[in-house]
């Protein structure tokens, strides 16, 4: 399989303990994203990558959410102090932005399966 | 900023018969659109995408129509099948830097 591949797939944790999430891209993409999902809503952007720098980071993302990706390949998000807001799938995409180009001609963001995070 | 809504949260629509499901943008600057499907407990799975600089494009049994004018756009799928059954996003963005996406149409095929 050389989609993109999330672990782990579920998480239970209590509110206040920490919690961290592994994304490995598509092998030769450049883009890492990170999104979150609630129930019936559509994803929402947290944070990307290209190679190992982080471009952008939206509101949502408070100072308890840290992303990494140290080597340009997987990327992990931490969630420190955990709250029962934090309940959400947590999904990772991956895209190739081409040098040079506009970015409208980088290839679509392709999805992994989320990891499904419940804070009780 | 860019919202995306979509009009209908549920269409069912009946095996064979072609389903549409529009969708509306707020920020005309975008330049490119998204359709992803995804099913339960599985991440967005991508359909077709479309540039800005496009009215139309098919891919297999799915068309996307852009319509700049009304800020708007639409996913025709043909020949609708059980398969096809799951929620549909659509998605703006300017580039791919950051897509965003509206709320979800829920797909019913029935026999």
């Amino acid at each position: 399989d050389t989609g993109v591949s999330q672990d782990p797939r579920h998480k239970i944790t209590k509110r206040g303990q920490n919690v961290t999430f592994r994304c490995d891209p598509i092998s030769e993409h450049n883009r890492l994203y990170w999104y979150r999902q609630t129930l019936g809503q559509g994803p929402e952007f947290l944070t990307y990558f290209q190679n190992e720098a982080q471009l952008e980071k939206s509101r949502l993302l408070s100072d308890r959410f840290s992303a990494e990706r140290p080597k340009g390949s997987f990327s992990t998000l931490e969630i420190q102090r955990t709250e029962q807001g934090d309940s959400a799938m947590y999904l990772c995409a991956s895209s190739l932005a081409l040098g040079g180009q506009p970015s409208s001609y980088n290839s679509p963001l392709h999805f992994g399966n989320g990891t499904r995070l419940t804070v009780t | 900023g860019e919202s995306v809504g979509l009009h209908l949260p549920t269409l069912s629509v009946q095996e064979g018969d072609n389903s549409i499901i529009n969708c509306a943008y707020s920020n005309s600057a975008s330049d490119y659109f998204i359709w992803y499907k995804q099913e339960s407990g599985k991440g967005p799975q991508f359909i077709i995408d479309i540039r800005s600089n496009m009215d139309k494009r098919q891919g297999q049994r799915v068309t996307v129509l852009l319509n700049k004018t009304v800020k708007h756009l639409s996913l025709q799928i043909a020949a609708t099948q059980p398969g096809d059954s799951a929620v549909y996003f659509c998605a703006g963005a300017l580039g791919t830097d950051k897509l965003i996406f509206g709320t979800g149409t829920r797909l019913q095929v029935f026999p």
